[in-house]
């Protein structure tokens, strides 16, 4: 099984919909992280929380929120879907106990279409 | 703030080629440095990383080193395989000041043909 998992793999739906994409880890990380990945701009981070009660606002975050409801679960949610919001979504996770140069975990993305 | 450019893509190479890609960055603490890979259809991997300046990265035939004087940290790989074919991005973090939160280059696209 997948340490980093993301659901749905693959979601199409229509402007002003509500949308919940969900991230779960096995790797017992306290730090999780949500990124969007567009063509030609790389990944740009969205939300990131440090523990269950430190949740922050990443370089992105307008029409984003976020929940972590436990140290495993980490979900972002666009409250209301716009076009612009399509692009790969990623979920990602580290151990603050590797000091600099902690890598961080990836699950294998979800494709978000918004029509 | 802290930035980081990679070389622009997409680069196509016949196998057992030689592979640079062109990192920089700039940044106002003393942060680690990471090549990421992304093959199709996956999330990213950590392909290799350094930690301090003169460190030098390697994995799978892939080496980089952390070049302080010229905030560079290019990725480099003597003979290509048609199994490399991925996005790379080149990515650097703060520990210390941004408490490691990445920030990524955007990404050069590599094509190994046969």
């Amino acid at each position: 099984d997948a340490d980093v998992t993301q659901t749905p793999r693959n979601r199409i739906t229509k402007t002003g919909k509500r949308i919940m994409l969900e991230c779960s880890q096995t790797k017992g990380h306290d730090r999780m992280y949500w990124y969007r990945q567009d063509p030609g701009l790389g990944l740009r981070l969205i939300y990131y929380s440090f523990d269950v009660k430190d949740i922050n606002k990443g370089e992105i975050s307008d029409g984003y929120s976020v929940s972590r409801q436990a140290q495993a679960k980490f979900s972002l949610s666009l409250e209301s879907a716009i076009p612009n919001q399509t692009a790969l979504y990623f979920c990602a996770t580290s151990d603050p106990g590797q000091g600099a140069g902690q890598p961080q975990h990836f699950g294998d993305g979800t494709r978000l279409s918004i029509l | 703030g802290d930035s980081v450019t990679q070389m622009e893509g997409p680069v196509t190479l016949s196998e057992e080629a030689c592979l640079t890609i062109n990192c920089t960055y700039t940044a106002t603490g003393y942060p680690s440095l990471f090549w990421y890979v992304q093959y199709p259809g996956e999330g990213l991997q950590l392909l290799l990383k350094a930690t301090k300046a003169d460190d030098k990265g390697s994995n799978k035939g892939f080496e980089a080193t952390y070049r302080k004087e010229t905030t560079s940290f290019h990725l480099e790989k003597g003979s290509v395989q048609v199994s490399d074919s991925a996005v790379y991005f080149c990515a650097l973090s703060d520990y210390y000041n941004q408490g490691g939160k990445l920030i990524f280059g955007q990404g050069t696209e590599l094509s190994v043909k046969p």
